[in-house]
């Protein structure tokens, strides 16, 4: 079974802080997709990898930037947190090409005071 | 711009009552489409997707959907609801290389 993890289920945060979210895959998985998920918003994209050390900018980039060192591993890092960060925060993975179906992590919720 | 609508943000239904949860999508060429599915405190997990041929899809669960391009809808069915399919239903469709997805479906289960 494909497993991706996120480093943290639940994270509290100040507002200024730096924050890492941390997600890895165990399957080889080319491309590696960060998404936000808030109540009434559905999922919306933040930034995806196609491969090691490339990122793409997704649908809400301002105020994040990802890193990808690694091919299993890709993290999200807010450089300066604040409220409106506050939200779920999923990780997903799959095999190249945009057909290919994505897998999930359970999700990090974040609440930044 | 590609969209998807989901039009209903809540769903009650009984155990062993068929469901559909309605999805329109906004895309000037064939589109590609998904359902996926989060349970509470988990992922999302892929049902089924459509990206041609047979209309009718079937996927994981006991669940189906139908592509209509008349109407622009993908729904998704279950002639028989278990109190497991309790989570939150979520269609996509695919733009380029990204998924777009509609702002979901929570359905809640009645024994």
């Amino acid at each position: 079974d494909v497993k991706v993890t996120q480093s943290s289920r639940y994270l509290v945060k100040r507002t200024g802080e730096k924050v890492f979210l941390e997600c890895v895959q165990d399957m080889d998985h080319e491309n590696m997709f960060w998404y936000r998920q808030d109540p009434g918003l559905g999922l919306r994209l933040i930034y995806f990898s196609y491969d090691v050390k490339m990122k793409e900018k997704g649908d809400i980039p301002e105020g994040y930037s990802v890193s990808r060192e690694k091919k299993e591993r890709f993290s999200l890092i807010l450089e300066s947190a604040s409220t409106n960060q506050t939200s779920m925060y999923l990780c997903a993975s799959s095999y190249r090409g945009p057909k290919e179906t994505q897998y999930f992590g359970p999700g990090t919720r974040l609440l930044v005071l | 711009a590609q969209s998807v609508t989901q039009p209903d943000i809540h769903i009650t239904v009984s155990e062993g009552a068929s469901l559909e949860l309605r999805c329109n999508y906004s895309y000037g060429a064939t589109p590609y489409l998904f359902w996926y599915v989060q349970s509470p405190g988990q992922g999302l997990q892929l049902l089924l997707k459509y990206f041609s041929g047979d209309t009718l899809v079937q996927g994981i669960k006991g669940f189906e959907a139908e592509f209509k391009r008349s109407q622009s809808s993908f729904n998704l069915r279950k002639p028989s609801v278990h109190w497991s399919d309790a989570a939150e239903y979520f269609c996509a469709v695919l733009n380029t290389d990204k998924l777009i997805f509609g702002t979901g479906t929570r359905l809640q289960v009645f024994p």
